[in-house]
């Protein structure tokens, strides 16, 4: 079973300053996709950024970008030029390439998330 | 609009109380999913669908059931069985991957208290 885990519970960050956030996950499987997801005080996820594993090119988002590291099984989220609308819960998670059924459903699996506070 | 929409928001319900919540989706998505997010915990998967009249359990099924006679609608029910009950509750869909990736597109949550 594919574990993720991130280990910083919370996390601060001055406005305008850098902030990265750590996820680790663990897979037998060669082809996965990863993403973060925001969930602001109003709890609606919102998908921040994506990363197929088999591209070996760090994604980017705007001020948003990850560092993937496929061999240690890190992808970790780098916020530059962090605003006070950043702050939220942020979670990492794992999907297989292919459906698990092979009908098109496709779960996800979620680490515990990683409070991140802004401050002014 | 496009989107998921859940209700109620809020939910509160006694001991022993069957309770469902509703989950509604115009996005076309064949699947869909029922997400329990508790303090500390992350989302973990109580259930999900493929397509119409077919379900499976996820990762904590036990004490939840759902149903899905329509593509738009996936309704959970939190049975009396389910001893914790007390937590927030997300729906999700999302489309068959077409060439690339596709993420899941989530509902804003019902918070469910059992008083």
């Amino acid at each position: 079973a594919q574990t993720v885990t991130q280990s910083q519970p919370e996390m601060s960050v001055q406005e305008a300053e850098t902030v990265t956030l750590s996820c680790t996950y663990d897979t037998s499987e060669s082809d996965y996709y990863l993403f973060w997801y925001k969930q602001p005080p109003s709890r609606q996820m919102i998908l921040v950024i994506r990363q197929e594993a088999y591209k070996q090119q760090n994604a980017t988002e705007n001020r948003f970008s990850v560092n993937f590291q496929k061999a240690a099984k890190s992808f970790s989220l780098k916020i530059s030029d962090s605003q006070l609308g950043d702050a939220a819960m942020y979670f990492c998670a794992y999907r297989r390439a292919r459906s698990d059924s092979g009908a098109g459903s496709y779960q996800l699996t979620f680490g515990k998330g990683t409070k991140l506070s802004v401050i002014p | 609009d496009g989107g998921i929409t859940q209700s109620p928001k809020y939910l509160f319900r006694k001991e022993g109380q069957n309770v469902t919540l509703s989950c509604e989706q115009n996005l076309n998505h064949d699947a869909m999913y029922w997400y329990r997010q508790d303090p500390g915990q992350g989302l973990r998967l109580i259930y999900y669908s493929q397509i119409v009249n077919d379900f499976q359990k996820g990762d904590i099924a036990e004490g939840y059931s759902v149903s899905r006679e329509k593509k738009e609608s996936f309704p959970l029910t939190v049975t009396s069985a389910q001893k914790n009950p007390t937590a927030f509750y997300l729906c999700a869909s999302s489309p068959r991957d077409r060439g690339r990736v596709t993420e899941a597109f989530f509902g804003q949550g019902t918070r469910l208290t059992v008083v």
